[in-house]
């Protein structure tokens, strides 16, 4: 079957680091998505990773262990800007992207 | 930039009528969905489209149609709307796996 899990929310400080975790089982493999969603608003591609390791761009890094079917996003020097649904999604062989229920972050002063 | 539009950020139906939601994409991709997005339920793909005038259902298909008559055009019809589809609806367009989302339709049936 194809499942994606993760935390339903976390909280952190403004300025610190947070982990996001992933876990996924999907029929093959073909990547897997992080995407941002702001309340009320649709979701923005943050990261596609394909290939096992940690992919950084700016703030945002993603990981992704394929053996372990896990990946993680990782945000570093936290804004309060960054308060967002975090949504991990992995595509099907048939071309699906199956999404997770979302990380709901909050970011605190 | 790819831009996926959606007809209306908000609407209110009555239990009963037909409504159209309309999602239109610039970028010539062939492959467009529609989704829609309930608290603790995440997103749930409704139906989607590899290719004009073509359609395959997805997790939820009931209660829903689609058409799409033109490349760039994926509309969601519900023939007689219902309190149980109060919700968010999203539109998103892509070429291979990525995907890129509308601004959403927030839909609510009285």
């Amino acid at each position: 079957g194809q499942n994606i899990d993760q935390p339903t929310e976390m909280t952190a400080t403004e300025g610190a680091i947070v982990q996001i975790n992933c876990t996924y089982q999907t029929s093959g493999f073909n990547g897997l998505f992080w995407y941002q969603q702001h309340a009320g608003e649709a979701p923005t591609f943050l990261s596609y990773n394909v290939l096992d390791g940690l992919e950084e761009k700016g703030r945002f890094s993603s990981f992704l262990s394929r053996s372990k079917g896990y990946s993680y996003l990782l945000l570093k020097e936290l804004q309060m800007k960054d308060s967002a649904s975090y949504l991990c999604a992995a595509p099907n062989q048939g071309g699906k992207l199956i999404f997770g229920q979302g990380t709901e972050l909050s970011v605190k002063p | 930039d790819v831009k996926v539009t959606q007809s209306s950020r908000y609407l209110v139906k009555r239990t009963g009528e037909k409504v159209f939601l309309e999602c239109v994409q610039d970028m010539d991709h062939e492959n467009m969905f529609w989704y829609r997005q309930d608290p603790g339920l995440g997103l749930r793909l409704i139906y989607f489209s590899y290719d004009v005038k073509m359609k395959e259902k997805g997790d939820i298909p009931e209660g829903y149609s689609v058409s799409r008559e033109k490349k760039e055009r994926f509309s969601l019809i519900l023939e007689s709307a219902s309190t149980n589809q109060t919700s968010m609806y999203l539109c998103a367009s892509g070429l291979g796996s990525e995907q890129f989302f509308g601004p959403g339709t927030r839909l609510t049936v009285l």
